[in-house]
């Protein structure tokens, strides 16, 4: 258990829908980082937040935002939801800037 | 795009080490070499990283070769449930994000 927990484990859901993922880092740990996972792509960086600002950005959709609350957690917007947005959403969180340390994931399935 | 080579899959006998081979010719002085693996589909999990000594934890051990050109990630005994996709990452220990490459796919057979 990497104490980062995301929810919820499974979304099924219809194209042009919005979905919201919700991730909860490791206590303490500032930075928030997204990646995604689908069969062709492999694990890709979305995005990163460093106590409640945004730091880094990978290869995000405009579809797609994220925001990091004061209290750290962090979600992730999905919205016009194509099928191709299938995939493994996963959130990693490290204290500072070091070791990430990842969530079981969700399993977004769109429709 | 990813700055490591690993082979795509690897077999092992269980109870056997596991050497899992990494080549980052292109690494720079301040980037250290990052090991993860993921199970099935779960999250990759963080097994060890190092600089340019080797390492060891309760995992793993890690040896970078002294040009730090290559290492080598080596699970001293290996059981069925260290089956997993191995992923090898050159990174700034204070920089963002992780980059994967296809890794090595190791499965342990009885």
């Amino acid at each position: 258990d990497s104490g980062v927990t995301q929810t919820p484990k499974h979304l099924i859901t219809a194209t042009g829908q919005r979905v919201t993922l919700r991730c909860s880092p490791r206590s303490g740990d500032l930075s928030v980082y997204w990646y995604q996972q689908s069969l062709d792509q492999g694990l890709q960086f979305l995005i990163q937040y460093y106590n409640g600002e945004e730091r880094a950005k990978g290869n995000i959709l405009e579809r797609f935002s994220a925001q990091q609350f004061p209290d750290l957690h962090s979600e992730l917007n999905l919205s016009s939801l194509e099928l191709g947005d299938s995939a493994l959403y996963f959130c990693a969180s490290s204290a500072s800037l070091g070791t990430q340390y990842f969530g079981p994931g969700t399993r977004l399935t769109v429709l | 795009d990813a700055k490591t080579t690993q082979p795509p899959s690897m077999d092992c006998a269980e109870g056997r080490a596991a050497n899992l081979p990494c080549n980052h010719s292109t690494i720079s002085g301040n980037e250290y070499v990052y090991w993860y693996r993921q199970i099935h589909s779960q999250g990759p999990q963080y097994i060890i990283h190092g600089l340019k000594n080797n390492e060891t934890n309760e995992m793993a051990s890690l040896i970078i070769t002294e040009d730090r050109k290559s290492s080598t990630l080596i699970l001293p005994h290996a059981t069925l449930r260290d089956t997993a996709v191995y992923y090898c990452i050159v990174r700034i220990n204070q920089g963002g994000k992780l980059i994967f490459g296809q890794g090595t796919e190791l499965s342990v057979k009885p």
